[in-house]
């Protein structure tokens, strides 16, 4: 079955960038399509991006572009999601999630990474 | 854009009732694109039905989802304490390519 298994928690200072580890276990990377959420601390979740397989490539929610970069390292089964020039706004947990089902749900979700931005 | 509103923002029941939580698009929504997740304090959320209607693995049958273009609904049967939660519904495929309602907070009564 598969597994997220998430990088640990961060504290950057606002204007830093922040990267994120997901690594997968129990099937390979290229099987799947990964995302990326955010949950700010008491909030909802927020979709940030990720690979749609109907277009092929990474896609980005708008309020992201630019700041955000979603890549994935094939030989090690490791996608990561780096946000850049972070401000108070960015503390949250990421988690990255992915579409096992083909179906644009999210079936299997990693554990979590609680970035907080703070001078 | 579309954008998803759920309601109510809080619901309050007591074990053994039954419970209707509603997600509404601004635009239409694909039904084979609309999810529901379960979040408990401090874990990941966990899907619960996808395509509107499919229950993902291990999801008891007391949870079902219906609805279809704008309105969907997700129908809790008979609550047990596991159940109160927060709920999420889900769209995938329209711009923003995926988005979340704000959560409805089901609670003890």
């Amino acid at each position: 079955q598969v597994q997220l298994v998430q990088s640990g928690a961060e504290v950057k200072k606002p204007g830093a960038s922040v990267k994120v580890s997901c690594k997968v276990s129990g099937y390979t990377l290229t099987e799947l399509s990964m995302h990326w959420v955010r949950q700010a601390p008491g909030k909802g979740l927020e979709w940030m991006g990720g690979f749609d397989p109907e277009d092929g490539e990474t896609i980005y929610a708008q309020k992201f572009q630019g700041r955000v970069t979603m890549t994935e390292d094939t030989s090690t089964d490791t996608a990561y999601m780096e946000l850049s020039s972070l401000r108070s706004e960015d503390t949250a947990v990421y988690y990255c999630a992915t579409d096992k089902l083909l179906a644009g749900a999210f079936d299997i979700w990693g554990q979590g990474t609680m970035v907080t931005v703070s001078s | 854009e579309i954008v998803l509103t759920q309601s109510p923002g809080t619901l309050s029941l007591s074990p053994g009732e039954r419970a209707t939580l509603s997600c509404r698009a601004s635009q239409s929504v694909s039904s084979s694109y609309l999810a529901w997740y379960q979040q408990k304090p401090g874990q990941a959320p966990r899907l619960l039905i996808y395509g509107a209607s499919s229950r993902a693995t291990g999801i008891p049958d007391r949870f079902s989802g219906s609805g279809s273009g704008t309105d969907f609904t997700l129908t809790i049967s008979r609550l047990e304490p596991e159940d109160f939660a927060v709920y999420y519904c889900q769209q995938y495929g329209s711009s923003p390519r995926s988005a979340f309602g704000q959560g409805t907070r089901l609670e003890i009564k």
